[in-house]
């Protein structure tokens, strides 16, 4: 079985400053990876994906994550945070007809 | 606009009664499935079903029933076998089970035993 782990369940950064989520997974494949965004007492909203092609994947609200194979690593990035970001991320994998994620990264942005 | 409508957002169950949670969409999908979402813990996956009339177990379903009988709607009844039901519920949809497009959610349903 997959497994996604996102390192750090709580990050906390201050406004303007650089965003850096963690995620790694375990697959043998090369897996579909995806990025959601969640808001209090809301479902998740995709923020970007990698299926195939340029490993540097740019998504909405500023958002870009990078597949790096060989660290099986899809980190999520953003160059300055806003009070707006402030939320919960979770890293999945789909690998075959299965989707796997991540315990979900809870990101505070401080003024 | 296409989407995902989960009813109700919150729901209180009294201990013994088996409580219903609605889902439907309207974005054509085959594919339609039910996530339990408890603090720390991340999604995990209750039932799914890849087409009408067929549904398939995840890895939590022990407690839970769930029906397809029309492509839109996937409703998931919480029964009373299901010891910790209180939690947050959320039911996604796909085009199909292999699909790379990833899912979208519903809005959730917050389930509280009283």
């Amino acid at each position: 079985a997959q497994s996604v782990t996102q390192l750090g369940s709580h990050v906390s950064v201050s406004e303007g400053a650089l965003v850096l989520l963690r995620c790694n997974y375990s697959s043998s494949v090369p897996p579909y990876l995806f990025w959601y965004v969640q808001y209090p007492n809301q479902g998740l909203q995709l923020l970007l994906k990698y299926t195939t092609g340029a490993t540097l994947v740019k998504g909405i609200n500023g958002f870009e994550a990078e597949f790096k194979k060989s660290e099986t690593s899809f980190h999520l990035t953003k160059p300055s945070a806003h009070m707006s970001d402030a939320a919960e991320y979770f890293c999945a994998v789909k690998s075959f007809n299965k989707f796997y994620f991540g315990s979900g990264t809870k990101l505070n942005v401080k003024p | 606009d296409g989407g995902i409508t989960q009813s109700p957002k919150y729901l209180f169950r009294k201990e013994g009664q088996n409580v219903t949670l609605s889902c439907e969409q309207n974005l054509n999908h085959d594919a339609m499935y039910w996530y339990r979402q408890d603090p720390g813990q991340g999604l995990r996956l209750i039932y799914y079903s890849q087409i009408v009339n067929d549904f398939q177990k995840g890895d939590i379903a022990e407690g839970y029933s769930v029906s397809r009988e029309k492509k839109e709607s996937f409703p998931l009844t919480v029964t009373s076998a299901q010891k910790n039901p209180t939690a947050f519920y959320l039911c996604a949809s796909s085009t199909d089970l292999l699909t790379r497009d990833g899912y979208t959610f519903g809005s959730g349903t917050r389930l509280t035993v009283v």
